[in-house]
């Protein structure tokens, strides 16, 4: 059964720093990975999708990379605003394509000190 | 840009009553998943649907049942209703399927959430 771990689970830092968040999986045989943002109580926002042959994405002032077959991934954001306050989620879909459901890590709460 | 739409936002039933979430995904997606998530925890997929048929299974109990329709929306139909499925319900959907060098392909995209309290 795949397993999704994040770390850190939570993670306060000053306005203007760069940082990285780390997801890991235990089944390499994904189809692809998802980075989402999430606010207290509210839906799910995807920030970056990583298909299985690809190393890495890039959105603004964020970049996703992935190794697949060391089942990792990691987001880095760029000087960091208050506004990147929120949990942050990567989920994997397993191999196969189609209409697989994701299987999510628990997430990394993020605050970003003004 | 339209997002998925899901109704309605929040829903209060008591034990062993029965609730219907409804989902409109984005114009031209024609594949849609059930979430859930309780407090606190990470969403826990439940089932999901590709041109109107049962495509993938999680972790669905039997007591609630899903369909999607001709014009791509879905209900997902919640029986005997227990405390613990108290929870944020959320619906996605996903573009057609496309070639496999799209990099877009199967990319998930959320709606705001159905919140669910069961009394």
């Amino acid at each position: 059964k795949q397993e999704v771990t994040q770390i850190p689970a939570a993670l306060s830092v000053p306005e203007g720093e760069n940082l990285v968040l780390n997801c890991s999986f235990t089944d390499s045989a994904i189809y692809n990975l998802q980075w989402f943002r999430q606010d207290p109580g509210k839906g799910l926002t995807s920030l970056l999708l990583i298909q299985s042959s690809q190393r890495e994405q890039t959105s603004g002032r964020l970049n996703a990379s992935l190794d697949k077959s060391s089942g990792r991934s990691t987001l880095y954001i760029a000087a960091s605003q208050p506004g990147d306050s929120a949990t942050y989620l990567c989920a994997v879909s397993r191999s196969g394509g189609g209409a697989d459901g994701l299987t999510f890590g628990k997430g990394t709460h993020l605050i970003i000190q003004p | 840009a339209a997002g998925v739409i899901q109704s309605p936002r929040h829903l209060i039933k008591e034990k062993r009553e029965t609730a219907t979430l409804k989902c409109y995904p984005i114009p031209r997606h024609d594949t849609v998943y059930w979430y859930q998530q309780g407090p606190g925890q990470d969403p826990q997929f439940l089932i999901s649907f590709y041109e109107k048929m049962q495509s993938d299974k999680g972790s669905i109990p039997d007591r609630f049942s899903a369909q999607q329709f001709s014009d791509y929306h879905s209900e997902l139909n919640m029986s005997s209703l227990e405390l613990g499925d108290s929870a944020l319900y959320f619906c996605a959907s996903s573009p057609r399927l496309a070639p496999l060098d799209d990099s877009s392909y199967n990319e998930q995209f959320f709606g705001p959430g159905t919140r669910l309290t069961v009394l």
